[in-house]
């Protein structure tokens, strides 16, 4: 079955460096997501893409924070200059267009673990 | 707020019994989505409810939908160890389309 698959698994960075977190998407899904969770809490809502564009966002996803397709295939979140508190794991999601009337589900990778010293 | 809230916060059952979590959310929804997280892996789907729809069934899942309550729970019949996990509901709202998140309950099978 296609799943979505997410690089690095674990990423360790000074605060105040840049991170690239990266995704490959199902292929032919049309709806890309990013989401965090720190350490045993819920599952947050960063931003939503979809015809190249920037759908959703939310408060989390500030001017640190952007998003890219820089292909047919990857899509990728970088973090300008990290906080302490950017530390989490973040799941990217891909979901396939929708027919009328019918709901299709999320997919989501493992994560990527990042760690900011 | 608009988040989900999944009750308990954890559980712990014997291997073999059903096991019961519930959800409670505040805004108006298309449908909801439970998905099942293992320890430090991603997020699996497990099941889809419209808000016309009551009840749904998949394999030992059973998922109920009350829009009138705001509520739906998740069955799981007949659990086994591997059914040790924490389960997430997730309303989808219909002004737009994005998924609510709780905390998740945190199961533990019992062998």
């Amino acid at each position: 079955e296609p799943e979505v698959t997410q690089t690095p698994s674990h990423q360790v960075t000074q605060m105040g460096q840049e991170v690239i977190l990266r995704c490959v998407p199902i292929s032919n899904h049309l709806y890309f997501y990013w989401y965090r969770q720190i350490l045993g809490q819920k599952v947050e809502f960063l931003v939503s893409f979809y015809n190249n564009e920037i759908s959703e966002k939310s408060e989390i996803f500030d001017d640190q924070f952007s998003v890219e397709r820089p292909d047919g295939s990857n899509f990728t979140l970088k973090i300008r200059s990290t906080k302490l508190e950017d530390s989490a794991m973040y799941f990217c999601a891909s979901k396939a267009g929708t027919g009328t009337g019918y709901v299709q589900p999320q997919h989501f990778g493992d994560g990527t673990r990042l760690s900011i010293l | 707020s608009q988040q989900g809230e999944e009750d308990p916060q954890a559980l712990s059952i014997q291997e073999g019994e059903n096991a019961t979590m519930n959800c409670s959310y505040k805004t108006s929804i298309n449908n909801l989505q439970w998905y099942r997280q293992n320890s430090g892996r991603g997020l699996v789907h497990l099941i889809l409810i419209r808000s016309n729809e009551r009840e749904k069934h998949s394999g030992r899942l059973r998922v109920t939908l009350d829009t009138s309550k705001k509520s739906s729970s998740l069955l799981i019949t007949a659990s086994r160890a591997a059914d040790t996990a924490s389960y997430f509901c997730a309303p989808q709202t219909d002004s737009n389309y994005q998924l609510i998140w709780g905390a998740g309950t945190k199961l533990i099978i019992k062998p």
